[in-house]
């Protein structure tokens, strides 16, 4: 299957400092990507679908000044967690489709302190 | 928009045993409907997907069934190993990008 690469795998930060988490797809180009997010045993959320070369589109409430993405390239998506605090804290990743079908990154633990 | 629900929440099946995952959906426009396996702390990984123009799908010991009419589809595992133990996520779309997923299982398969 496809590549999607994401980093970093983990971060920790102190409350207040921004987290940017990077998205590529290394065998092909993704015009659109999407960003969800994870929380312990539940399910993927989405967040937010970024789009190159615009601006991203963001699922009901979730805070795009707080969760600012940047899609500048046909392989890059990066989400950038702005003023991060402990209740940011989650699993968060990114896909992207070829050929039909979606591929996810390997995933970001972000822990806020 | 697309709502999935997902049951049950945790299966427990002894080696060997079949299991079988159901998902409804809302949207009757949905026409794709994958299935995906995470495991503790790695990436969804897609086991098996069907279009909407498609009653059943099997690939060796997954199978996943469709019934466009009642807004549903199932997965199922038969002869399950202790490798098939994982959190299973169906989920449905009217792309095959943007998806909404379900709740997930947990399956444990014991030896």
């Amino acid at each position: 299957g496809a590549v999607v690469s994401q980093h970093p795998s983990w971060v920790i930060c102190k409350s207040g400092t921004s987290v940017k988490i990077e998205c590529r797809s290394l065998d092909f180009q993704a015009t659109t990507m999407f960003w969800y997010r994870q929380f312990p045993k539940q399910s993927l959320m989405l967040m937010a679908t970024s789009n190159e070369g615009s601006k991203a589109t963001y699922e009901q409430g979730v805070e795009k000044d707080k969760f600012l993405i940047n899609h500048a390239s046909l392989t890059l998506s990066t989400l950038t967690v702005t003023s991060a605090h402990p209740e940011d804290s989650s699993f968060y990743i990114c896909s992207a489709a070829t050929n039909e079908k979606l591929f996810f990154g390997s995933g970001t633990q972000l822990s806020v302190l | 928009g697309e709502n999935v629900e997902q049951h049950p929440s945790t299966l427990s099946v002894q080696e060997g045993d079949s299991a079988v995952i159901k998902c409804t959906y809302s949207d009757s426009a949905s026409n794709y409907f994958p299935w995906y396996k995470q495991e503790l702390g790695k990436r969804p990984q897609l086991i098996i997907d069907i279009r909407s123009n498609v009653g059943e799908k099997k690939d060796q010991r997954i199978a996943v069934t469709l019934n466009k009419t009642a807004k549903h589809f199932s997965l199922h595992i038969t002869e399950t190993q202790p490798e098939d133990s994982a959190v299973y996520f169906c989920a449905a779309s009217i792309r095959t990008d943007k998806l909404i997923f379900g709740t997930g299982t947990r399956l444990q398969v014991f030896p």
